[in-house]
């Protein structure tokens, strides 16, 4: 089973809203990363926090890191048409892959 | 500062053929992973290597996957034998050598097709 659990798996709203997604996991980490994907492309790295940080911004992202509870949300402000992509969680443990959730598809509608 | 080449983008293969997936990864980068991801779904880790090195295949099926990264040149992930359930989008990513398991830099993948 997938290490990471994103939650919802899919989500619609209106431009100018902000979109929160949710990202559990079940064993101990270095760090969780979150990624997006375009349509039929490949992943892009959005945002790294490690395992002692708690919160972390980059731009219109904010991600926050609950270790007790195993889980990780994302949430994008002021959301635009063109964030429309699937987002997806990674976490990095004492290996050295990382593990992907399902994925939550974000659908932004102009 | 080309990203991580993969190639073909696309490649249609008749059940019992093989299929040979190149990824060139990014000027710097030493460590070379393949994922895997049906529509729809997560991606899911095949193999995880190092120049003429597998560090961890953990993910790769027992047989009719290989996978290897010569000292020179792409490295090939070889899937012998193909059958439909192995039609997906194959990705493969680069990272530097001191962070691994950290940032990883993404092909545009491997769409198999096998009919």
């Amino acid at each position: 089973s997938q290490q990471g659990e994103e939650d919802p798996q899919a989500l619609s709203i209106q431009e100018g809203e902000n979109a929160t997604m949710n990202c559990s996991y079940k064993t101990s980490i270095n760090n969780l990363q979150w990624y997006r994907q375009n349509s039929g492309r490949g992943l892009v790295h959005l945002i790294l926090i490690r395992s002692n940080e708690r919160e972390k911004h980059s731009g219109r992202l904010r991600v926050t890191l609950d270790t007790s509870k195993k889980s990780s949300s994302l949430l994008i402000t002021a959301s635009r048409a063109a964030d429309t992509a699937s987002y997806f969680c990674a976490t990095g443990g004492a290996g050295n892959m990382l593990t992907f959730g399902g994925g939550t598809r974000l659908m932004v509608k102009p | 500062n080309a990203g991580v080449m993969q190639n073909p983008r696309h490649l249609v293969r008749r059940r019992g053929q093989e299929a040979r997936l190149r990824c060139s990864p990014m000027k710097g980068h030493s460590h070379v992973y393949w994922y895997r991801q049906l529509p729809e779904e997560g991606l899911k880790f095949m193999v995880y290597l190092q120049k003429e090195n597998i560090i961890d295949e953990s993910g790769m099926p027992k047989e009719r996957f290989s996978a290897e990264f010569p000292k020179e040149g792409p490295s090939i992930l070889r899937i012998q034998q193909v059958v439909r359930g192995d039609s997906a989008a194959y990705f493969c990513a680069s990272s530097r050598p001191n962070e691994s398991g950290e940032k990883l830099f993404f092909g545009s993948g491997t769409q198999l097709s096998v009919l």
